[in-house]
């Protein structure tokens, strides 16, 4: 296990619904990276947090925002949901978000949107 | 054109086999290169990371191709548990980020 943990592990919401996803690094790792994995396609990049701040994003509309703590735990937040939002959605943590490191991946959760 | 672009397959193969998956990929500015394991309704989780010098990790080798932008993954003597997705990784090359970029993935079934 990578330490890394994700809640809740299943969510449904209906459109227009706002949705926040909770993540807890592994220890010693102060940056989380956010991603979204639809149904037979890769995970796709939505943000990075480093020392609290957003460090990089990807091709999402600010309708998906975020936070990171002091602790470095993370949350995802999604406003106005829409039936494409459901998918996926891991954490990954890292030492300090550098490009060579490795991330390790959280279980997920898995939201639905009717 | 993707970033990352992977045969989906599936590539169906008998216990014993060797198979081998390939990835390319579009920004020569990427610096890291990895292969991730992803289990059905699992998180993906590292297999290996990739170098140009190539590297092994028993039944597993990777190679990378700079110039032609190519990484390819050979499993040897496969194994029923080796059935998964395979996905192709880079690091996005145009900031500090470590953004993965991730391929659609390979599945792989290995059959008795």
């Amino acid at each position: 296990e990578t330490g890394v943990t994700q809640s809740p592990t299943h969510l449904i919401k209906t459109r227009g619904q706002q949705v926040t996803l909770r993540c807890s690094s592994q220890s010693g790792h102060n940056t989380v990276s956010w991603y979204q994995q639809a149904l037979g396609q890769g995970p796709q990049f939505i943000f990075q947090y480093y020392r609290e701040e957003e460090n990089g994003r990807g091709n999402f509309p600010p309708r998906f925002s975020g936070l990171q703590f002091p602790n470095y735990s993370s949350e995802l937040n999604v406003n106005a949901l829409e039936l494409d939002d459901s998918a996926l959605y891991l954490c990954a943590s890292s030492v300090s978000g550098g490009t060579q490191e490795t991330q390790y991946f959280g279980p997920g959760t898995r939201l639905l949107v009717l | 054109r993707k970033e990352v672009e992977q045969d989906p397959g599936p590539f169906n193969v008998p216990e014993g086999a060797t198979v081998a998956f390939n990835c390319t990929y579009s920004n020569s500015a990427s610096q890291s290169f990895f292969w991730y394991r992803q289990d059905c309704r699992k998180e993906p989780k590292l297999l290996m990371s990739v170098y140009s010098s190539g590297n092994e990790d028993g039944r597993f080798t990777a190679q990378l191709n700079r110039a032609s932008q190519y990484i390819s993954l050979l499993i040897r003597d496969s194994k029923l548990s080796d059935s998964a997705t395979y996905l192709c990784v880079v690091t996005d090359g145009s900031g500090n980020t470590g953004k993965l970029i991730f391929g659609q993935g390979t599945t792989l079934q290995v059959k008795p």
